[in-house]
């Protein structure tokens, strides 16, 4: 069955550190996003991406970047990591094209839990 | 600022009551709202959608309202089961979606 995975699942990691977290999807998805899910914000878009060598920034993309170099793949780095970007991260997929009705049902992976000590 | 305001923050309903939950917009681009499901531990999943030119959708026991004049829309869960207790994002779609803050629903036994 195709699926959404995430890795690692829990990260501890200092400030300052650069870390980045993995999305990898076999749907076939042109479309593929990440968001950080914080009480009190729901879900709020990082960076996404339309297709291979697409990527656009969401509304809180500060220390946060994206590249995409194949169709499965959107990982995300967090530069120089802060305290503030602890978080629940969450990647999700669409198929459809760059067209309005590309980014509609999205399928999400299973989450990466991130602490910045 | 959230593009998408969603009411309640939280409930409580007893088995086999009716949840409510309500969200608002502003902007007339949006031409998809989805619902979506969360659990504990687990990643948002899809639930229920309409599109803005459909006043009501169902889908089992879940029910979407849609007034379009309004810029409102609601989802409706009829007899509530415990298994239903879970957090509920509302959403809406111009080429991204924008997410409302959710809801988290208990349902009572």
């Amino acid at each position: 069955d195709a699926e959404i995975t995430q890795s690692p699942r829990h990260k501890i990691t200092e400030t300052g550190r650069q870390v980045t977290l993995a999305c990898h999807q076999t749907w076939n998805h042109n479309n593929m996003f990440w968001y950080r899910q914080d009480l009190g914000h729901g879900l709020r878009l990082i960076h996404y991406s339309y297709g291979v060598q697409d990527t656009n920034k969401g509304e809180v993309s500060d220390g946060y970047s994206v590249s995409r170099s194949n169709t499965e793949d959107l990982p995300l780095t967090l530069e120089s990591a802060a305290s503030s970007q602890t978080s629940v991260y969450f990647c999700a997929s669409s198929g459809g094209g760059r067209a309005r009705g590309g980014g509609m049902e999205q399928y999400f992976g299973p989450g990466t839990r991130l602490t910045v000590t | 600022q959230q593009q998408v305001k969603q009411s309640p923050q939280s409930l409580i309903v007893q088995k086999g009551g009716i949840s409510i939950i309500n969200c608002a917009y502003e902007n007339t681009a949006f031409d998809y709202f989805p619902w979506y499901q969360q659990f504990p531990g687990k990643g948002p999943a899809l639930l229920i959608a309409i599109r803005p030119d459909v006043s009501e959708k169902k889908e089992g026991r879940f029910t979407i309202s849609f007034n379009k004049s309004a810029k409102q829309f609601s989802l409706h869960i009829m007899d509530s089961q415990p298994g239903d207790s879970a957090t509920y994002f509302c959403a809406a779609h111009d080429y991204k979606l924008s997410f409302g803050a959710g809801t988290t629903v208990t349902v009572r036994a």
